[in-house]
Parts: structure tokens; C-alpha cells; sequence
């Protein structure tokens, strides 16, 4: 059964950049969509982007000036990148495979502090 | 984009059904057959429940049903049971390899 793991500092300094990784484990990650969706405290869920292709990628047209996410088939890692950050992106970020998201991590809860 | 429309909160009796309304646009719902549900419990991930409208993932009880009609995909829990009290997220692809979310529904078993 493949499993989904984020990982990365739980807390970000304002105007720095976030960075979290997710590990596929049990499964190959050269095929499938790979995305990140977030959740604020209390809120709703948000897609960020995924990559797909091991190459390919596509944003949420809010935060596409902002992220990056990218892939390492050889560690079958994904990973998020979202700069200049303010508390408004203080969420759990989420990981999951496939169009229909049909797998998720647990998600991380990053920080961000003034 | 703009997110999908979903009720804040829909609530049944054990045994009873209800229905969540889940509605957006000719360019999202309206436009393609790929809509799914999320169930997800307090400090939980998310758990896929329906996938491209109406198809179930393997272990799902078929409890758990869902439609579209025009812009408005439905999800329908029968026989609702104490353990599907959760809140309930629909997505919808947009186009142009995009993804939009509803903003959830709190489910509350009376």
C-alpha cells in the first residue's frame, strides 16, 4: 500500500521561504499526478499544484507567482517551495497522488511567525 | 478560480440520508466528469469517498453515493451512521490541468 509522508520545519520566519518534501514509499513516483493541497486552522481545503510527467507542473493561478514544486524520482520525493511568506500561509500542508487524490499524507502544520 | 459552492452544514438521524449539494460552473463541474468527495474527521487527512462523480474507491460503503446534474454534483449518505459525522469536501477539475475545492460541509449525525 503506498504511503505518503511530509516533512520539513514546522515554523517559518515571514518573508522566507517554505519548504516541505513528501516521501512515496511502497510505490513508484515516475507515474501518477503529485500534489499539494493546504488547510488553514479551522478552514477549508486549497490546492496548490501538482506535478505530473515526473516534470510537469501546474498552479493554483493565486499562488503560481509564489510556488515551486518539483520531484526527485531517484529519492521518489516531491517537494513544495513557497516563497515570501506571510501568516496567511500558516496551514497543514497535505500531499497526495492522483487526479482524484485518492491517497494522502497525514500533513504537516507550518507556522508562520512575524 | 473560484471555489465550488457547498452547504456550511447538513445534518440526519441514524438510519436516515441526506444529501450535499456541491455546486460551481459550466467550466468546472458543469464541464467535466471529474468530481470527487472527502471525507474528513477532526485532525485527520482527508479520505477520499467518490471519485469522478459517482465512482466509489474499494473499501467505501456503498452507503456512499454520488450524482450530477448540470453545475451541481450531489453526495448522498444512506443509512447514516454515528461514524459519518465529519466534514465533507467536494473538488472538481477546472480545465487547463487546474483543481478547485469546495468549502466544505460539516455533517452532523443527530
Amino acid at each position: 500500500q503506498v504511503q505518503l509522508q511530509e516533512s520539513g520545519p514546522g515554523l517559518v520566519k515571514a518573508s522566507e521561504t517554505l519548504s516541505l518534501t513528501c516521501t512515496v514509499s511502497d510505490g513508484s513516483i515516475s507515474s501518477y499526478y503529485w500534489s499539494w493541497i493546504r488547510q488553514p486552522p479551522g478552514k477549508g481545503l486549497e490546492w496548490i499544484g501538482y506535478i505530473y510527467n515526473s516534470g510537469s507542473t501546474n498552479y493554483n493561478a493565486s499562488l503560481k507567482s509564489r510556488v515551486t514544486i518539483s520531484v526527485d524520482t531517484s529519492k521518489n520525493q516531491f517537494s513544495l517551495k513557497l516563497s515570501s511568506v506571510t501568516a496567511a500561509d500558516t496551514a497543514v500542508y497535505y500531499c497526495a497522488r492522483g487526479r482524484a487524490l485518492g491517497i494522502w499524507g497525514q500533513g504537516t502544520m507550518v507556522t508562520v511567525s512575524s | 478560480q473560484s471555489a465550488l459552492t457547498q452547504p456550511p452544514s447538513a445534518s440526519g438521524s441514524p438510519g436516515q440520508s441526506v444529501t450535499i449539494s456541491c455546486t460551481g460552473t459550466s467550466s468546472d463541474v458543469g464541464g467535466y466528469n471529474y468530481v470527487s468527495w472527502y471525507q474528513q474527521h477532526p485532525g485527520k487527512a482527508p479520505k477520499v469517498m467518490i471519485y469522478e462523480v459517482s465512482k466509489r474507491p474499494a473499501g467505501v460503503p456503498d452507503r456512499f453515493s454520488g450524482s450530477k446534474s448540470g453545475n451541481t454534483a450531489s453526495l448522498t449518505v444512506s443509512g447514516l451512521q454515528a461514524e459519518d459525522e465529519a466534514d465533507y469536501y467536494c473538488s472538481s477539475y477546472a480545465g487547463s490541468n487546474n483543481l478547485v475545492f469546495g468549502g466544505g460541509t460539516k455533517l452532523t449525525v443527530l
